[in-house]
């Protein structure tokens, strides 16, 4: 079955500095990634979608310069928080599709602590 | 043990009893819904899937039943185990995807 992993697992920084998180789909070509962050108890909120080569689509609400979003090659995507806050902790899960929307297939996510 | 909908977003049963997660889904033009489990600090993995074509689809000890009268959709999982404990989101696709609040299943032994 389809792989998609996610890195880091788990990462603490500290108030603004940035941090970098990957997703990369290990078995297949992702045309399309997608990031979400779920907040504790609550449901995957997606945040923007991502094809390869071009720049991604945010959602409503979601700053493009705050979290910026980089989809180089057909295996990899990169979240960056940029000047990171506290209010940014959150669970962040990536999904890669291979073209069929309906096809997506998650990352571990990472748990992002900024203090 | 039931749920209903996201105004109950708990639901507990006893290890060897059937459950019911249902899931209310808002658009009337979505074509293909998704049961994803999802465990603690994990990301969802994919349970089962149904088209709007049909209303009943089985899997390994689940089932997925849909009502698109009442934009209904439920995952019944059959002789609840322990490590049946998860979140249970529904998700809907019409033109991109969307996701359920997620009930959360406690399974007793």
């Amino acid at each position: 079955g389809a792989v998609v992993s996610q890195h880091p697992s788990r990462v603490i920084c500290k108030s603004g500095t940035s941090v970098k998180i990957e997703c990369r789909s290990l078995d297949f070509q992702a045309t399309t990634m997608f990031w979400y962050r779920q907040f504790p108890k609550k449901s995957l909120m997606l945040m923007a979608t991502s094809n390869e080569g071009s720049k991604a689509t945010y959602e409503q609400g979601v700053e493009k310069d705050k979290f910026l979003i980089n989809h180089a090659s057909l295996t990899l995507s990169t979240l960056t928080v940029t000047s990171a806050h506290p209010e940014d902790s959150s669970f962040y899960i990536c999904s890669a599709s291979g073209g069929r929307l309906y096809e997506q297939y998650f990352g571990p996510g990472t748990r992002l602590t900024v203090t | 043990g039931e749920s209903v909908g996201l105004h109950l977003p708990t639901l507990s049963v006893q290890e060897g009893d059937n459950s019911i997660i249902n899931c209310a889904y808002s658009n009337s033009a979505s074509d293909y819904f998704i049961w994803y489990k999802q465990e603690s600090g994990k990301g969802p993995q994919f349970i089962i899937d149904i088209r709007s074509n049909m209303d009943k689809r089985q899997g390994q000890r689940v089932t997925v039943l849909l009502n698109r009268t009442v934009k209904h959709l439920s995952l019944q999982i059959a002789a609840t185990q322990p490590g049946d404990s998860a979140v249970y989101f529904c998700a809907e696709l019409a033109n991109d995807m969307r996701f359920g609040a997620g009930t959360r299943l406690t399974v007793k032994p």
